[in-house]
């Protein structure tokens, strides 16, 4: 138990569906991600939050769209997912950005779009 | 290009043995290096890491080593025990430009301990 959770474990959804992955760090913590592991692929940052605002949107297109209403709490809204963004879709904390501060995972989201 | 790189898979140890697990980088703006570790169902979690300015950093059985000139660090678990059986992730940050503490990820390596 690494005090960030998620739900729900696993997702399947169409492509036509509307959907959303929550996150919840119990820790303290002001800065959260949200990462994407696909098959054979490194962990791929998505978005970055520091206190609430977004610090980066690493390239990722629209169909993905993050939201942070506080520092504990972080969304993944999900909409006309393609087949090729099925992927197990990690949250992370961290007491802030700075590199000497690690990253608190959660167990992920395993999303199947189909 | 990965920034960040596991050459090795996998890696089969017998119980009791030493494990070595490798990470290669290319980016000499790397402040800090950490080793995650993943079981099958649970996201990564933390493990040991090591500052740029230092070359070694020992926690229990886990010992990191840093060499900035080959741009390589290591990893070793000493003596292996079967629940070390995970994937091991290398990753690697820095406190510069804009995307200050990001961690950069490596593929991992697969690591079974056998009893």
């Amino acid at each position: 138990e690494t005090g960030v959770t998620q739900t729900p474990r696993h997702l399947v959804m169409g492509m036509t569906n509307k959907k959303s992955l929550k996150c919840e760090q119990h820790l303290g913590h002001n800065a959260m991600y949200w990462y994407k592991q696909s098959a054979k692929k490194p962990l791929e940052l998505m978005f970055v939050y520091n206190f609430k605002e977004q610090t980066e949107n690493n390239s990722v297109p629209s169909r993905f769209s993050p939201e942070c209403p506080n520092s504990s709490h972080l969304f993944l809204h999900l909409h006309t997912l393609q087949p090729e963004d099925s992927a197990l879709y990690l949250c992370a904390s961290s007491q802030g950005l700075s590199a000497s501060y690690e990253q608190y995972f959660g167990p992920g989201t395993r999303l199947t779009v189909t | 290009d990965q920034q960040v790189k596991q050459n090795s898979p996998s890696l089969s140890v017998q119980e009791g043995r030493i494990s070595i697990l490798n990470c290669d980088y290319t980016n000499s703006m790397f402040d800090y290096f950490l080793w995650y570790k993943k079981y099958p169902a649970e996201g990564p979690t933390f493990l040991i890491s090591i500052s740029s300015i230092k070359d070694k950093n020992e926690d229990g059985r886990f010992t990191v080593f840093l060499n900035k000139s080959a741009k390589h660090l290591s990893l070793h678990i000493v003596p292996s025990q079967p629940g070390d059986s995970a994937v091991y992730f290398c990753a690697a940050k820095t406190n510069y430009g804009g995307s200050q503490g990001n961690l950069i990820f490596g593929k991992g390596t697969k690591l079974s301990v056998k009893p």
